[in-house]
């Protein structure tokens, strides 16, 4: 079972930021938060990950609390092919196993 | 650069025949492979994993196999094809040692009649 809880659904507008938020109330120190998304009809891209720190990449941010119990993903200027399915997922240290739930389907409209 | 291929790109077939996807991995030596399955609508489900040749773990139960004859080739298959088998299924690889960053490949979109 994925251990994250993601809203189904959600809007932006091309050119805002997008925040994608993340519940991971079980996880354990040794976990990693990994951030992946799905264009349609393609395999997942990976986009980030991170363990305490928050982290930044070209592509995105991830901001993670203090507690490491959340996560938000941050799209810093959406844009019509941001438009997919983001996975928030937790892998342990010791695992390449990468545990999938239904993600959030992210609409990027004009 | 490392390369992931997966063929057929799509097939349809019929409820009771065999099936073989394949799945090949360029540019890199002892990936771990995975085998995905998405059914409409759904999320990602883990069928198998392959930490090297020969070897073969199992997550769900299911009328499916996979077998690692060579390094870098990855094969699913069935003797009979059910209905529910229907979806995407995706390949993916990571090097060793493990960073979670897991490549997949384009994917066979599989439709049982």
């Amino acid at each position: 079972d994925a251990k994250t809880t993601q809203p189904p659904s959600m809007d932006c507008a091309e050119g805002r930021a997008a925040n994608l938020p993340c519940n991971h109330s079980t996880i354990s120190g040794n976990e990693y938060v990994y951030w992946y998304r799905q264009i349609h009809s393609q395999g997942p891209q990976y986009i980030i990950h991170g363990l305490k720190n928050n982290e930044t990449n070209e592509m995105a941010s991830l901001i993670i609390t203090e507690d490491r119990k959340s996560s938000t993903l941050i799209l810093p200027h959406a844009t019509l092919r941001d438009t997919a399915v983001y996975y928030c997922i937790v892998r342990g240290y010791n695992t390449d196993k990468l545990i999938f739930g239904t993600g959030t389907r992210l609409q990027v409209f004009p | 650069s490392q390369t992931i291929h997966q063929w057929p790109a799509t097939l349809v077939q019929p409820v009771g025949s065999p099936l073989s996807l394949e799945c090949t991995v360029e540019g890199t030596s002892n990936p771990n492979l995975y085998w995905y399955r998405q059914a409409a609508g759904r999320g990602l489900q883990l069928l198998f994993y392959s930490v090297g040749i020969g070897q073969i773990s199992s997550e769900v139960p299911q009328n499916l196999s996979a077998s690692r004859p060579q390094d870098r080739q990855f094969i699913l298959s069935s003797k009979k094809l059910l209905l529910s088998d229907s979806g995407f299924y995706l390949c993916a690889w990571i090097t060793r040692p493990a960073s979670g960053e897991q490549f997949f490949g384009p994917g066979t979109r599989l439709t049982v009649l």
